[in-house]
C-alpha cells in the first residue's frame, strides 16, 4: 500500500517567516502534486512535480521533488497571512488512472 | 461551465436514509473522480469515471455506495441507508483525462444525524 506521510501536521508562524513541509514516503511515484486548500473549498493544484531533483518555484513557493521520488518538500519564504490553509501532497499512484494518493495535510497558520 | 459544480453544498440526513450527490464536471473533461475527506484528513478516493464507465471503483468502503455517470458528463454519488460514519465532505474533480491534473468542485458536506 503507497502512503504519503506529511510533517509537520500542524504550523502556526508569524508573518514573514520561512517555513518547510515535508512529504514523505517508502513507495516511488510517477509524479507528485501539491494541493492547497481553504475552509469550505475543495483543494487547488499549485504545482505537479515529475522528475527526480526537479525543482520548482512559484513566487515565494518552492517545491523539490527528491531524487529518488519517494519524497517532496514546500519552501515558503516571507510567509504571508494569505498563505493560510492546508497544504496537501498528493502522488500519482502506479495504477496509470490518474489516482491520487493524498498525504493527511499540512495546517499552517500565519499571524500577522 | 467555468469549474466543478457540486450540489447541493450541505446535505444533513437522518441515519439510515438515502442520499444522493452530484457533480457537474468542466465541460469537455473525460476523466471524474470522487474523494472522501474526514476532518483533518487528506481526501481518500472512492471511483473514477473514463466517460461513461467507472474505470476504478476499489475506492468504494461497501455496498452502501453506488456512482453513475449516464451521459459521460454529470454523475451522482449514491449513498444507501447512511450511517454516522459517512459524515465528510464527498468532493468530485474532474480532468481532461487521466493525464492532467484535476480541478476540484467545493464539495458536498454531508452529515449523517
Amino acid at each position: 500500500t503507497q502512503l504519503l506521510e506529511q510533517s509537520p501536521q500542524f504550523l502556526s508562524i508569524q508573518e514573514g517567516e520561512n517555513l518547510t513541509v515535508y512529504c514523505n514516503s517508502s513507495s516511488v511515484f510517477s509524479s507528485l502534486q501539491w494541493y492547497r486548500q481553504e475552509p469550505g473549498e475543495g483543494p487547488v493544484l499549485l504545482v505537479t512535480v515529475v522528475t527526480g531533483g526537479e525543482v520548482k518555484k512559484l513566487k515565494r513557493l518552492t517545491f523539490q521533488f527528491g531524487d529518488a521520488r519517494k519524497d517532496s518538500s514546500l519552501h515558503i519564504t516571507a510567509a504571508q497571512t494569505g498563505d493560510t490553509g492546508l497544504y496537501l501532497c498528493a502522488g500519482d499512484d502506479s495504477s496509470n488512472t490518474g489516482k491520487l494518493i493524498f498525504g493527511q495535510g499540512t495546517t499552517l497558520q500565519v499571524k500577522p | 461551465g467555468a469549474g466543478v459544480s457540486q450540489t447541493p453544498s450541505n446535505k444533513v440526513t437522518e441515519k439510515g436514509k438515502y442520499v444522493e450527490l452530484r457533480c457537474d464536471p468542466i465541460s469537455g473533461h473525460t476523466a471524474l473522480y470522487w474523494y472522501r475527506q474526514s476532518l483533518g484528513q487528506g481526501p481518500e478516493f472512492l471511483i473514477y469515471f473514463q466517460g461513461t464507465g467507472a474505470a476504478d471503483d476499489s475506492g468504494l468502503p461497501n455496498d452502501r455506495f453506488f456512482a453513475v455517470r449516464p451521459e459521460g458528463s454529470v454523475s451522482t454519488l449514491k449513498i444507501q441507508r447512511t450511517e454516522r460514519g459517512d459524515s465528510a465532505v464527498y468532493l468530485c474533480a474532474s480532468s481532461l483525462d487521466s493525464n492532467y491534473g484535476y480541478t476540484f468542485g467545493s464539495g458536498t458536506r454531508l452529515t449523517v444525524v
